[in-house]
């Protein structure tokens, strides 16, 4: 079964600071991996996604990811943070066996953002 | 893009009683449905699995009396969160596969208070 690891619960940066968000995972193939962000009280946004290819993925608001097999890792990076980035940040992995895939998110990052 | 349609947003309801939540896919056929379940300040708990046309799939530890899914169309999954207590009160999120590019598509929530 695939599982998702957050090591950090909280991370704090100053705004315009670079970023980085860790996410390890576990799973026996190749996974499908996402990087979602949440405001409080709201739903879910994608951020970015890996399916394979390129390791190095692209995201909306200026964020990417790396997706690295040997270390197991997924780490999402942003160089230059703004106040409006503070919220909390779920790595997920999926996996494709049949139509009853799902994914799985790991626990949460909530960012906050120093002045 | 894919969208999927959540409601209510927000529902308060007397412990004893059951709510609907409702998650339909607007532009898109969504074969599966994935239920999640967030409690304040933690991460997205998978729930159940639904299927169109047959029986949900419900994670370990999950009561499927309780939280009665429903797939009846390609369309429109329901949860029904039966006899509610307060310890019901948390935030729903429904899921969807888009079909393309294996991305998935989250409503927006429910936020369930029990009193």
């Amino acid at each position: 079964a695939q599982s998702v690891t957050q090591p950090d619960i909280h991370i704090t940066v100053s705004e315009g600071a670079s970023l980085e968000l860790r996410c390890n995972y576990s799973y026996g193939a190749t996974p499908y991996l996402f990087w979602y962000v949440q405001s409080p009280g709201q739903g879910l946004q994608l951020l970015l996604k890996y399916f394979s290819g390129d390791t190095l993925v692209q995201g909306i608001k200026g964020f990417e990811a790396e997706f690295k097999r040997s270390q197991s890792s997924f780490n999402l990076r942003k160089p230059s943070v703004h106040w409006s980035d503070a919220a909390e940040y779920f790595c997920a992995v999926g996996a494709e066996k049949n139509r009853d895939d799902k994914i799985i998110f790991g626990k949460g990052t909530r960012l906050h953002i120093l002045p | 893009g894919a969208v999927v349609s959540q409601h209510p947003s927000w529902v308060i309801c007397k412990s004893g009683t059951s709510v609907k939540i409702e998650c339909r896919s607007l532009d898109f056929q969504a074969t599966t449905m994935f239920w999640y379940r967030q409690f304040p300040k933690q991460s997205l708990m998978l729930m159940a699995t639904s299927n169109e046309g047959s029986k949900a799939t419900y994670e370990q530890g999950v009561e499927k009396d309780k939280f009665l899914i429903n797939h009846a169309s390609l369309t429109l999954s329901t949860l029904t969160v039966t006899s509610a207590h307060p310890e019901d009160s948390s935030f729903y999120i429904c899921s969807a596969r888009t079909g393309q590019g294996r991305g998935y598509t989250f409503g927006s929530g429910t936020r369930l208070t029990v009193v």
